[in-house]
């Protein structure tokens, strides 16, 4: 099982880019990248799943490198509402139950 | 959009109670999924079930049992709850067949053992 490492807090100011980046030194080659995001008091809520390169959608961009060995989830222009804890998840594509939660980066946007 | 909705937001209980949490999601998922989160320790897996009646045990499953008769609802039985089971559970369910399904999760249960 690939295992996750990411920052275990960070803070930032409005209205600027933030990247987090989680290393996953032992991925495989049928793992998949994806990122969560949790509020207090809400279960987490999925933001981006990526595979190689770069992913996009309306909330972030995920960048990948070649060797897959860590990737980088930006946020763009944050505001106080992204503060939050956000989760980094390495898991195999053939099995959804081994999928495993770290600890997660405490997102704290300040003003 | 997805709902999971787990029964109770807050829940009180003593020590050696029979406790239910239940679960229940609206999308016709075939995975779901219970979880309890811990200050420092992240989300770890109690039991996930990918069918009606099937069941496997996730890397917590110790002094909890869960029960799926029906697709859409996923209980989790503490069987004689301890106070090292207080926590938040947390619920989630995912698409089968389509792998690495992003999960919806509930907003939890927070459940306290006295």
């Amino acid at each position: 099982l690939a295992k996750t490492t990411q920052p275990i807090s960070m803070d930032s100011y409005e209205g600027q880019e933030v990247n987090i980046t989680c290393s996953h030194n032992n991925i495989a080659t049928n793992d998949y990248i994806t990122w969560y995001q949790q509020f207090p008091s809400q279960g987490p809520r999925f933001i981006i799943q990526g595979y190689k390169t770069k992913v996009t959608n309306e909330v972030a961009s995920l960048f990948i490198p070649a060797d897959r060995k860590s990737s980088t989830l930006s946020l763009p222009r944050v505001s106080l509402s992204d503060t939050a804890v956000y989760y980094c998840l390495v898991g195999d594509m053939r099995r959804d139950d081994k999928i495993i939660f770290g600890k997660g980066t405490r997102l704290h946007i300040l003003p | 959009d997805v709902k999971v909705t787990q029964s109770s937001r807050y829940l009180v209980k003593r020590t050696g109670e029979k406790v239910f949490l239940e679960c229940v999601q609206d999308m016709d998922h075939e995975n779901m999924f219970w979880y309890r989160q811990d200050p420092g320790l992240g989300l770890r897996l109690i039991y996930f079930s990918y069918d009606v009646k099937m069941k496997e045990k996730g890397d917590i499953p110790e002094g909890y049992s869960v029960s799926r008769e029906k697709k859409e609802r996923f209980s989790l039985i503490l069987e004689s709850a301890s106070t090292n089971q207080t926590s938040m559970y947390l619920c989630a369910s995912s698409l089968l067949g389509r792998l690495n399904q992003p999960q919806h999760f509930g907003d939890g249960t927070r459940l306290s053992i006295l």
